[in-house]
């Protein structure tokens, strides 16, 4: 089964502070490929990254940052220096054959000022 | 350049009705996706249609249905309303390529209410 996990269902940090979410998932694909998109208050979901199977670097943009570990079938992803503006819901998602998103539950980031 | 737009932004039917969602794609993008983010299920894939077939259904009985037109934009109808379907109904849209390149880029959502 395809299945993806974010066992985070909040976490509450102050400003500036480094933060980890996590997402764990199961396929049974030997090609796949893992997302992550925002949920501001407003409903939209916002593309953060793709990460196709075949590519293991981590990737960094400014003070977001992705770890990918296939071993453990993990895809993190870390803000560091948390701001108020990163407050929002995050979900992980696996992309499958049918070019159906599986969803994470999602993750609901507060940064307190 | 315009991102994914969908209308409206709030509906309130009553139980039995029929409600009508539209999708206007980013330009260039010809496959078109709907989701339901109801409460306590998380976000579920709906329907999948591309150049205007429909390519793939989630696990959703058939009074959810929809269309592609040939400029690509989308309609979600949900016909006899239940109580569960009070949702947002989040549209995504991506370019036709391959799996490997596959985006979905969002809209803000249509949030039913079926009372």
């Amino acid at each position: 089964a395809q299945k993806v996990t974010q066992a985070q269902t909040e976490i509450s940090v102050v400003e500036k502070e480094d933060v980890t979410l996590d997402c764990v998932y199961e396929t049974r694909d030997t090609t796949y490929y893992l997302f992550w998109y925002k949920q501001p208050p407003s409903g939209e979901l916002v593309f953060l990254i793709r990460r196709n199977s075949f590519d293991e670097q981590n990737e960094i943009s400014g003070r977001y940052s992705w770890n990918f570990q296939k071993s453990t079938s993990s895809f993190n992803f870390t803000i560091t220096a948390s701001q108020v503006v990163d407050s929002a819901v995050y979900f992980c998602a696996l992309l499958d054959s049918n070019y159906q998103l599986i969803w994470g539950a999602g993750t609901k980031l507060i940064i307190k000022p | 350049e315009a991102g994914v737009t969908q209308s409206p932004t709030h509906l309130i039917k009553t139980r039995g009705q029929q409600a009508t969602l539209r999708c206007s794609p980013i330009s260039g993008h010809t496959s078109v996706y709907w989701y339901q983010q109801a409460l306590g299920l998380g976000l579920q894939f709906l329907l999948w249609y591309d150049e205007g077939e429909e390519r793939n259904r989630g696990n959703f009985p058939p009074r959810f249905s929809g269309r592609q037109f040939p400029n690509y934009s989308s309609e979600l109808n949900v016909n006899a309303l239940e109580l569960e379907d009070s949702a947002l109904y989040l549209c995504a849209s991506s370019t036709g390529q391959a799996l490997a390149k596959n985006i979905q880029y969002f809209g803000a959502g249509t949030r039913l209410s079926v009372l």
